[in-house]
């Protein structure tokens, strides 16, 4: 079945290390979102990438949309300890147009300071 | 302020019981989702609802069950069928562009089976 992948798993960064997490799809995606989740807290919503080798960023963090649309990474430059967190991303699930999403399952983010 | 809520926030029940977590959202979204999350792991889909009096099993149904007869609310059941039911539980909404907008997440509720 469709599957969606991230590694690492964890990361154990020092403060103002760059950090990177990668995303790869089983499928072609017509888009990919990311999502945050602090420790205790719920998901929320970061980005979508909808077009093939596109580039967003937002202050320190960077993403990419493969040009096949099957992979896709994050980037934060210069870490701080409020990057610590969980981050997923998100791709729709099958070729319907049903919303519904098939999330990877997380790389983890600790920052020591 | 718009939103999703979820209630309770911890929930502690015994083997054998039924329990309904509730989600209510004011964002007048049609798709609703449930979620869970087990430590260290990312979300699996439990039932969805696109519109009000319709839903789908997701990933892992068993053992629950929803309901969806007002927009505002989609509650899930966690069944005493549910063989491992302690978890973190978390309830999403989208709308607009269905298949291509976010989903705003609960706060969630844990569920302790004792």
């Amino acid at each position: 079945g469709q599957q969606v992948m991230q590694i690492p798993q964890y990361q154990h960064v020092q403060e103002g290390e760059d950090f990177t997490t990668y995303c790869n799809s089983s499928t072609t995606l017509s888009n990919i979102q990311w999502y945050k989740q602090r420790p205790g807290g719920h998901p929320v919503f970061l980005i979508q990438l909808v077009k093939s080798g596109e580039v967003k960023k937002q202050k320190r963090l960077t993403f990419q949309f493969g040009e096949a649309k099957k992979n896709s990474s994050l980037h934060i430059t210069a870490t701080q300890t409020t990057d610590v967190g969980t981050y997923f991303c998100a791709g729709p699930y099958g070729s319907s147009n049903t919303g519904k999403l098939i999330f990877g399952q997380g790389t983890t983010l600790q920052v020591k300071p | 302020d718009g939103g999703i809520t979820q209630s309770p926030k911890y929930l502690f029940r015994k083997e054998g019981q039924n329990v309904t977590l509730s989600c209510e959202q004011n964002l007048n979204h049609d798709a609703m989702y449930w979620y869970r999350q087990d430590p260290g792991q990312g979300l699996r889909l439990i039932y969805y609802s696109q519109i009000v009096n319709d839903f789908q099993k997701g990933d892992i149904a068993e053992g629950y069950s929803v309901s969806r007869e007002k927009k505002e609310s989609f509650p899930l059941t966690v069944t005493s069928a549910q063989k491992n039911p302690t978890a973190f539980y978390l309830c999403a909404s989208s709308g607009g562009n269905v298949g291509r907008g976010e989903q705003f997440f609960g706060p969630g509720t844990r569920l302790t089976v004792l």
